[in-house]
């Protein structure tokens, strides 16, 4: 159980155009979800959390005008990079926090690589 | 936010057991600790989650002292396969407004 599909796994995209990442929680309701970016040979560095039904609050240094964070039910988040840039490229990652078999869970999605060109 | 400390890297051999050790030295009493396993180009996988005292699944046991300033993950016999980043995660679960914020984690080299 907890399980947390993130897709696509990878997308290329021109430099310009807008992206989006889906994040589902598949088998229990995500109260908040986490999107994470994370470069080579580092941690993974928290963008913004939302809670479904409101609007994310991001970290300090994060565009949310060109980061734009949707959570618009229990399941699902999207994260879409708008007028994508080279320095966008990066391994985006989501993660679901709710409530399965009776625990508090926080589960992760595989990742998605971003390759802007 | 409980800020978390571990070291950069460790290595080892096949068979042995290896201790992470991760501080905590401002952890909130809702907060639990969680570690998570990560292979490059994949999200983090669940370890183990402890609150207090020593908590022990199939795959590893954690060590959690009284004050719970710390943690150690344990790691018996590890295998090539074992090779990954490994992270301590700390927070309230079930708390909607939690920040959850990674530390740089512990790169651990297993070696035959």
């Amino acid at each position: 159980g907890a399980v947390v599909s993130q897709h696509p796994s990878r997308v290329i995209c021109k430099s310009g155009t807008s992206v989006k990442i889906e994040c589902r929680s598949l088998d229990f309701q995500a109260t908040t979800m986490f999107w994470y970016r994370q470069f080579p040979k580092q941690s993974l560095m928290l963008m913004a959390t939302s809670n479904e039904g409101s609007k994310a609050t991001y970290e300090q240094g994060v565009e949310k005008d060109k980061f734009l964070i949707n959570h618009a039910s229990l399941t699902l988040s999207t994260l879409t990079v708008t007028s994508a840039h080279p320095e966008d490229s990066s391994f985006y990652i989501c993660s679901a926090m709710g409530r399965a078999a009776g625990a508090n869970v926080l589960t992760f999605g595989a990742g998605s690589r971003l390759t802007v060109l | 936010l409980a800020k978390t400390t571990q070291p950069i890297s460790m290595d080892s051999y096949e068979g042995q057991e290896v201790n992470i050790t991760c501080s905590h030295n401002n952890i909130a009493t809702n907060d639990y600790i969680t570690w998570y396993q990560q292979f490059p180009s994949q999200g983090p996988r669940f370890i183990i989650q402890g609150y207090k005292t020593k908590v022990t699944n199939e795959v590893a046991s954690l060590f959690i002292p009284a004050d719970r300033k710390s943690s150690t993950l344990s790691l018996p016999r590890v295998s090539l396969s074992d090779t990954a980043v490994y992270y301590c995660l700390v927070g309230d679960y079930g708390g909607a407004t939690n920040k959850l914020i990674f530390g740089t984690g512990t790169l651990l080299a297993v070696q035959p």
